[in-house]
């Protein structure tokens, strides 16, 4: 079955201090996957997106990166507007076309 | 402008209730989508349309249905509410459904259901 799950669940932060979150997913062929930012109340606000391993991906503060099996998004010294609930989403070959199947989301809290 | 408009943002209604949301997108797409996520956050397709025609369909109890008068909107109606339909619907668009075509997602409508 196929399945993407993000980790941490939650990651609090301080103010310039660097991490990264993790997607992993098992899908039957990537056609490709999809980073997205959710602010409370709001609608996931597209990011990224990248199709085949070794591809990396960059905007301000954020670089995407992903492998075979997962994908990380860095964040490099992060600000109090980063804190928000990251998504990731992938669409599968063996999927109908535009269906993305998406993880549960890691909330990012930046302190300063 | 808003690329992705959702009416209305706030719906409380009783069990048992018909109700309706709307989509509209200003972007020029093809094809539109509704989720739903619940309270574990998770982001489930249930229906997505491309200019007019229903393209995908999840297992959605039969009392929702997707009404697409043309390309640019994309209505939810849903009969006889159940509590466990409250959760948050989000109308998105792409500019098509083929290939991996992003996904614009409006502002969401939270539903509860008393």
């Amino acid at each position: 079955e196929d399945q993407v799950t993000q980790s941490p669940e939650a990651l609090r932060l301080q103010e310039g201090e660097s991490s990264s979150l993790n997607c992993s997913y098992t899908v039957s062929g990537l056609r490709g996957l999809f980073w997205y930012r959710q602010d409370p109340g709001k609608g996931p606000e597209f990011l990224f997106t990248l199709y085949s391993a070794g591809e990396e991906k960059e905007k301000e503060r954020l670089k995407a990166t992903l492998t075979k099996k997962e994908s990380f998004l860095h964040i490099t010294a992060p600000k109090p507007e980063d804190s928000a609930t990251y998504l990731c989403a992938v669409q599968a070959a063996t999927d109908s076309w535009g269906k993305f199947q998406f993880g549960a989301g890691t909330q990012v809290v930046v302190t300063p | 402008d808003t690329a992705v408009s959702q009416t209305p943002k706030y719906l409380v209604t009783q069990m048992g209730n018909d109700k309706s949301i709307k989509c509209e997108q200003n972007l020029g797409h093809d094809t539109m989508y509704w989720y739903k996520q619940d309270s574990k956050k998770f982001l489930k397709i249930m229906f997505s349309y491309n200019n007019k025609e229903l393209i995908i369909n999840e297992t959605v109890p039969n009392r929702f249905s997707p009404k697409s008068p043309d390309k640019a909107h994309l209505n939810l109606h849903i009969n006889s509410l159940e509590l466990g339909d409250s959760a948050v619907y989000f109308c998105a668009s792409s500019q098509s459904y083929r290939g991996t075509d992003t996904q614009y997602f409006g502002p969401g409508t939270r539903l509860t259901v008393l």
